[in-house]
């Protein structure tokens, strides 16, 4: 289920190295996703998000790749910083609502110096 | 910048007071959203509001009240706290369609303790 804290699932890695989160998303009928990172004490913000018709976007150091036949989404940060560290989760808008979003299980990153 | 902005960071009140947690946001947005996180739990949706003076349930209303008298103000009320209540409270809002907004703006949270 989702957690946030202590029962984190934690993604360690060294600094400048990439980084890859995954997110399993429930329903297959969902047509926009989004990652959010959220730092200590502070607020999700958003970070990139996607549409069902892409397979894959690139920002600014992220990436996000959608695989539509298994439900998965990943984040892919390249030459991870300090500053990445941080709680990253994604979000999906199912079907029937244009302003809903489910939020799934979050991921703390922790990049070592 | 646009901005959604709770009015309190911390908050430490007894069981049983009458707790007010205001939300504010500057983007005209349509939605409004009040959740709570916790270790464990994740975000978990307390009530939204699609509209001025309208709401709905989400996952966990049990215990709390909403208000949304003007479009860009959204209350959230402890009628009367419990130390269950103990927890992060995040603000959100949005516009009418999200997927070419960028999803939900949070504000930075409100962490409440219930003593």
């Amino acid at each position: 289920g989702e957690s946030v804290g202590l029962h984190l699932p934690t993604l360690s890695v060294q600094e400048g190295d990439n980084s890859i989160i995954n997110c399993a998303y429930s329903n297959s009928a969902s047509d926009y996703f989004i990652w959010y990172k959220q730092e200590s004490g502070k607020g999700p913000q958003f970070i990139i998000d996607i549409r069902s018709n892409m397979d894959k976007r690139q920002g600014q150091r992220v990436t996000v790749l959608l695989n539509k036949t298994v439900k998965h989404l990943s984040l892919q940060i390249a030459a991870t910083q300090p500053g990445d560290s941080a709680v990253y989760f994604c979000a999906e808008n199912p079907p029937g609502s244009s302003y809903k979003l489910i939020f799934g299980s979050g991921t703390r990153l922790l990049v070592r110096p | 910048d646009v901005k959604v902005t709770q009015s309190s960071r911390y908050l430490v009140k007894r069981t049983g007071e009458k707790v007010f947690l205001e939300c504010v946001q500057d983007m005209d947005h349509e939605n409004m959203f009040w959740y709570r996180q916790d270790p464990g739990l994740g975000l978990r949706l307390i009530y939204f509001s699609y509209d001025v003076k309208m709401k709905e349930k989400g996952d966990i209303p049990e215990g709390y009240s909403v208000s949304r008298e003007k479009k860009e103000r959204f209350s959230l009320i402890l009628e009367s706290a419990s130390t269950n209540q103990t927890s992060m409270y995040l603000c959100a809002s949005a516009s009418a369609s999200i997927n070419t907004n960028y999803g939900y703006t949070f504000g930075s949270g409100t962490r409440l303790t219930v003593v």
